[in-house]
């Protein structure tokens, strides 16, 4: 069974500073894997998806590295800004021959950008 | 209405209420969901239906009964819930065949069971 752990749980840092989110997976099979943004109380926006057979996607000041092998993925915000605050949530998704799709999501790490 | 929407957006029920929770996409797409967000949780899968046809129940209780009359809508129907049933509930849709198969959420409805 999937699991997906993100590290860490939660995240203070001041405006400016470049982060990391790290999201792990226990197997590697996987269709592809895709980064939310979720604020208080609200539904999940899509930030950005990597399919298996790529390596990194990017939009604007995020950047999200997959490495199938090792099970790891990483979500890098550059130049954070207060309007970052917000959990962010890693999903991946089983291979499309396992007969289903359904994603496997980790428990968001909870990133606060204070000015 | 774009995208996902979700109504209503905060509930509250006392445990012998029956309420239900509707779900509507705008996006032409043909798999709809619910999933339950507890505080502290990850996303907990509940239902899945694929043109109208469920194809995923998760051992969830009998007290949450879904329905789809048709690929842009989906209800949850809730009746004798528990206090432990107070959640964020929260709809995604997503095309079966597309080939990402990224599922777009809603708002989710705030459920506060007293």
């Amino acid at each position: 069974k999937q699991e997906v752990t993100q590290i860490p749980a939660a995240l203070s840092v001041p405006e400016g500073e470049n982060l990391v989110l790290n999201c792990s997976f226990t197997d590697s099979a996987i269709y592809n894997l895709q980064w939310f943004r979720q604020d208080p109380g609200k539904g999940l926006t899509s930030l950005l998806l990597i399919q298996s057979s790529q390596r990194e996607q990017t939009s604007g000041r995020l950047n999200a590295s997959l490495d199938k092998s090792s099970g790891r993925s990483t979500l890098y915000i550059a130049a954070s800004q207060p309007g970052d605050s917000a959990t962010y949530l890693c999903a991946v998704r089983p291979p499309a021959w396992g007969g289903s799709y359904i994603p496997t999501f980790g428990r968001g790490t909870s990133l606060i950008v204070h000015p | 209405e774009t995208g996902v929407t979700q109504t209503p957006r905060h509930l509250v029920m006392g445990m012998t209420n029956k309420k239900s929770l509707k779900c509507e996409q705008h996006l032409g797409h043909n798999a709809m969901y619910w999933y339950k967000q507890s505080a502290k949780k990850p996303l907990e899968l509940m239902f899945v239906y694929n043109f109208k046809e469920q194809t995923e129940n998760n051992s969830v209780p009998s007290r949450f009964s879904p329905e789809c009359p048709n690929s842009s809508h989906l209800f949850l129907h809730l009746h004798t819930l528990q206090p432990e049933d107070s959640a964020l509930y929260l709809c995604a849709s997503s095309q079966v065949f597309d080939r990402t198969y990224e599922q777009y959420f809603g708002p989710g409805t705030r459920l506060t069971v007293t």
